[in-house]
Protein backbone atom coordinates (compact mmCIF):
# COMPACT_ATOMS: atom_id res chain seq x y z
CA UNK A 1 0.00 0.00 0.00
CA UNK A 2 1.75 2.76 -1.52
CA UNK A 3 1.84 5.93 1.36
CA UNK A 4 3.48 8.30 -0.90
CA UNK A 5 2.81 8.45 -4.57
CA UNK A 6 4.66 9.92 -7.21
CA UNK A 7 3.93 10.70 -10.67
CA UNK A 8 4.78 9.94 -13.20
CA UNK A 9 8.27 7.87 -12.35
CA UNK A 10 9.92 9.24 -15.29
CA UNK A 11 9.27 11.91 -17.35
CA UNK A 12 11.25 13.51 -20.62
CA UNK A 13 11.02 17.06 -21.26
CA UNK A 14 12.91 20.03 -23.48
CA UNK A 15 15.45 22.26 -22.45
CA UNK A 16 12.81 25.00 -21.87
CA UNK A 17 9.71 23.40 -21.74
CA UNK A 18 7.58 23.67 -18.46
CA UNK A 19 7.08 20.57 -16.08
CA UNK A 20 5.19 19.77 -13.59
CA UNK A 21 6.33 16.52 -11.21
CA UNK A 22 2.88 15.78 -8.28
CA UNK A 23 2.66 14.25 -5.00
CA UNK A 24 -0.01 12.59 -3.22
CA UNK A 25 -0.01 10.91 0.48
CA UNK A 26 -2.61 8.89 2.07
CA UNK A 27 -0.82 9.79 5.48
CA UNK A 28 -2.48 12.66 6.34
CA UNK A 29 0.64 14.12 7.35
CA UNK A 30 1.12 18.28 7.68
CA UNK A 31 4.41 18.34 6.28
CA UNK A 32 4.92 17.78 2.35
CA UNK A 33 9.25 17.95 1.24
CA UNK A 34 10.50 18.31 -2.22
CA UNK A 35 14.44 17.07 -2.57
CA UNK A 36 16.12 16.89 -5.76
CA UNK A 37 19.13 13.81 -5.81
CA UNK A 38 21.49 13.72 -8.56
CA UNK A 39 23.56 10.47 -9.12
CA UNK A 40 24.42 8.74 -5.84
CA UNK A 41 24.58 12.18 -4.17
CA UNK A 42 23.05 12.81 -0.95
CA UNK A 43 18.73 13.98 -1.19
CA UNK A 44 18.95 18.30 -1.45
CA UNK A 45 16.40 19.65 0.32
CA UNK A 46 14.26 22.35 -1.95
CA UNK A 47 11.04 23.65 -0.15
CA UNK A 48 8.77 22.26 2.44
CA UNK A 49 5.34 22.98 3.21
CA UNK A 50 4.19 23.04 6.56
CA UNK A 51 0.24 22.89 6.06
CA UNK A 52 -0.11 25.58 3.53
CA UNK A 53 3.07 27.84 4.66
CA UNK A 54 5.76 27.41 2.39
CA UNK A 55 9.15 27.40 2.93
CA UNK A 56 12.05 28.05 0.53
CA UNK A 57 15.49 26.68 0.90
CA UNK A 58 17.95 29.70 0.72
CA UNK A 59 19.59 28.13 -2.22
CA UNK A 60 16.60 26.74 -4.39
CA UNK A 61 16.42 28.59 -7.68
CA UNK A 62 13.52 30.69 -8.81
CA UNK A 63 13.51 28.36 -11.54
CA UNK A 64 11.07 25.92 -9.15
CA UNK A 65 8.07 26.43 -8.09
CA UNK A 66 5.71 24.43 -5.74
CA UNK A 67 2.09 23.90 -5.02
CA UNK A 68 -0.26 22.61 -1.97
CA UNK A 69 -3.78 22.87 -2.97
CA UNK A 70 -5.08 20.53 -0.12
CA UNK A 71 -3.27 18.45 2.44
CA UNK A 72 -3.36 15.10 -0.21
CA UNK A 73 -1.18 16.86 -3.01
CA UNK A 74 2.03 18.62 -3.74
CA UNK A 75 3.29 19.80 -7.45
CA UNK A 76 7.41 20.64 -7.90
CA UNK A 77 7.13 23.04 -11.23
CA UNK A 78 9.92 23.85 -13.05
CA UNK A 79 9.45 26.74 -15.10
CA UNK A 80 12.15 26.54 -17.76
CA UNK A 81 14.01 23.32 -17.26
CA UNK A 82 17.75 23.19 -18.05
CA UNK A 83 20.11 20.32 -18.49
CA UNK A 84 21.38 20.75 -15.06
CA UNK A 85 17.71 19.87 -13.88
CA UNK A 86 17.67 16.27 -14.76
CA UNK A 87 17.96 14.69 -11.30
CA UNK A 88 15.25 12.20 -9.07
CA UNK A 89 13.11 13.97 -7.49
CA UNK A 90 11.64 12.83 -4.30
CA UNK A 91 8.82 13.59 -2.46
CA UNK A 92 8.71 13.28 1.21
CA UNK A 93 5.89 13.57 4.14
CA UNK A 94 6.10 14.53 8.29
CA UNK A 95 3.24 14.11 10.42
CA UNK A 96 4.96 17.92 11.50
CA UNK A 97 8.13 19.68 12.35
CA UNK A 98 9.67 19.77 15.51
CA UNK A 99 10.66 16.81 17.94
CA UNK A 100 11.88 13.54 16.31
CA UNK A 101 10.59 13.35 12.71
CA UNK A 102 10.92 10.62 10.55
CA UNK A 103 10.09 11.68 6.99
CA UNK A 104 8.38 8.98 3.89
CA UNK A 105 9.34 9.10 0.84
CA UNK A 106 7.97 8.20 -2.09
CA UNK A 107 9.52 6.05 -5.23
CA UNK A 108 10.62 9.41 -6.97
CA UNK A 109 10.33 10.86 -10.61
CA UNK A 110 13.69 10.99 -12.67
CA UNK A 111 13.61 13.59 -14.92
CA UNK A 112 15.47 13.76 -17.93
CA UNK A 113 15.77 17.05 -19.87
CA UNK A 114 16.86 16.99 -23.84
CA UNK B 1 30.16 22.45 4.00
CA UNK B 2 29.14 18.76 4.48
CA UNK B 3 27.68 18.48 8.20
CA UNK B 4 26.87 14.81 7.60
CA UNK B 5 29.42 12.54 5.59
CA UNK B 6 29.57 9.11 4.93
CA UNK B 7 33.25 8.13 3.95
CA UNK B 8 32.96 4.80 2.47
CA UNK B 9 31.10 4.99 -0.55
CA UNK B 10 30.74 1.08 -1.00
CA UNK B 11 31.43 -1.96 1.13
CA UNK B 12 31.12 -5.39 0.68
CA UNK B 13 30.31 -7.97 2.87
CA UNK B 14 29.80 -11.96 2.62
CA UNK B 15 26.18 -13.35 3.52
CA UNK B 16 25.92 -14.40 7.09
CA UNK B 17 28.13 -11.75 8.30
CA UNK B 18 28.00 -8.07 9.77
CA UNK B 19 27.87 -4.84 8.27
CA UNK B 20 29.13 -2.06 9.68
CA UNK B 21 28.45 1.38 8.31
CA UNK B 22 29.43 4.59 9.64
CA UNK B 23 28.27 8.00 9.25
CA UNK B 24 30.20 11.33 11.13
CA UNK B 25 28.59 14.65 11.66
CA UNK B 26 30.23 17.91 12.50
CA UNK B 27 27.17 20.23 13.88
CA UNK B 28 26.71 19.41 17.64
CA UNK B 29 23.52 21.02 17.17
CA UNK B 30 22.21 17.65 15.82
CA UNK B 31 20.13 15.33 18.33
CA UNK B 32 18.13 12.98 15.98
CA UNK B 33 19.82 10.49 13.96
CA UNK B 34 18.08 8.48 11.40
CA UNK B 35 18.90 5.37 8.75
CA UNK B 36 17.46 5.49 5.55
CA UNK B 37 17.70 2.40 2.76
CA UNK B 38 17.28 2.66 -1.10
CA UNK B 39 16.70 0.63 -3.74
CA UNK B 40 17.16 1.53 -7.42
CA UNK B 41 14.70 3.19 -8.97
CA UNK B 42 12.93 4.06 -5.58
CA UNK B 43 12.92 6.26 -2.83
CA UNK B 44 14.66 6.15 0.72
CA UNK B 45 13.34 4.21 2.59
CA UNK B 46 13.00 4.58 6.55
CA UNK B 47 15.44 1.86 8.44
CA UNK B 48 15.73 2.78 12.40
CA UNK B 49 16.41 6.18 14.22
CA UNK B 50 17.78 6.82 17.54
CA UNK B 51 17.47 9.91 19.82
CA UNK B 52 20.94 11.62 21.01
CA UNK B 53 19.83 10.68 24.36
CA UNK B 54 20.84 7.07 23.79
CA UNK B 55 23.92 5.67 22.84
CA UNK B 56 22.49 2.24 21.36
CA UNK B 57 19.01 1.20 19.08
CA UNK B 58 17.70 -2.26 18.46
CA UNK B 59 15.67 -3.62 15.76
CA UNK B 60 15.67 -6.64 14.67
CA UNK B 61 18.53 -7.51 12.71
CA UNK B 62 19.28 -3.63 12.69
CA UNK B 63 21.54 -1.94 15.76
CA UNK B 64 22.45 1.87 15.45
CA UNK B 65 25.09 2.89 17.69
CA UNK B 66 25.51 7.11 18.78
CA UNK B 67 28.83 8.21 20.33
CA UNK B 68 28.35 12.04 20.63
CA UNK B 69 31.64 12.64 21.70
CA UNK B 70 32.83 11.17 18.77
CA UNK B 71 30.03 12.95 16.69
CA UNK B 72 30.03 9.48 15.04
CA UNK B 73 26.75 6.65 14.64
CA UNK B 74 27.39 3.30 12.95
CA UNK B 75 24.64 0.84 11.55
CA UNK B 76 25.40 -2.69 12.17
CA UNK B 77 23.41 -5.72 10.37
CA UNK B 78 23.31 -8.55 11.54
CA UNK B 79 23.43 -11.48 10.23
CA UNK B 80 23.45 -9.70 6.35
CA UNK B 81 21.57 -11.30 3.83
CA UNK B 82 21.70 -10.44 0.10
CA UNK B 83 18.54 -8.82 0.10
CA UNK B 84 20.03 -5.56 2.54
CA UNK B 85 22.12 -5.11 -0.86
CA UNK B 86 20.95 -1.22 -1.44
CA UNK B 87 22.49 2.16 -0.71
CA UNK B 88 22.24 3.62 2.67
CA UNK B 89 21.83 6.87 4.10
CA UNK B 90 22.32 8.57 6.92
CA UNK B 91 20.53 11.64 8.25
CA UNK B 92 20.43 14.32 10.78
CA UNK B 93 18.39 17.14 12.73
CA UNK B 94 18.32 19.42 15.11
CA UNK B 95 15.24 20.18 16.95
CA UNK B 96 15.92 23.36 17.79
CA UNK B 97 16.98 24.89 14.25
CA UNK B 98 14.04 27.31 13.62
CA UNK B 99 13.14 25.66 10.36
CA UNK B 100 12.02 23.08 12.34
CA UNK B 101 14.69 19.81 12.34
CA UNK B 102 14.95 19.71 8.45
CA UNK B 103 16.76 16.61 7.87
CA UNK B 104 20.33 16.61 6.45
CA UNK B 105 21.74 13.55 4.63
CA UNK B 106 25.36 12.09 4.20
CA UNK B 107 26.06 11.04 0.57
CA UNK B 108 25.26 7.33 1.13
CA UNK B 109 26.82 3.71 1.17
CA UNK B 110 26.56 1.38 -1.14
CA UNK B 111 26.51 -1.84 0.27
CA UNK B 112 26.72 -5.57 -1.62
CA UNK B 113 25.76 -8.17 0.40
CA UNK B 114 27.39 -11.73 -2.03
CA UNK B 115 25.31 -14.84 -1.55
Amino acid sequence: DAMVIQNPRYQVTQFGKPVTLSCSQTLNHNVMYWYQQKSSQAPKLLFHYYDKDFNNEADTPDNFQSRRPNTSFCFLDIRSPGLGDAAMYLCATSKRLGGKNIQYFGAGTRLSVL
Amino acid sequence: DQQVKQNSPSLSVQEGRISILNCDYTNSMFDYFLWYKKYPAEGPTFLISISSIKDKNEDGRFTVFLNKSAKHLSLHIVPSQPGDSAVYFCAASASTFNAGNMLTFGGGTRLMVKP
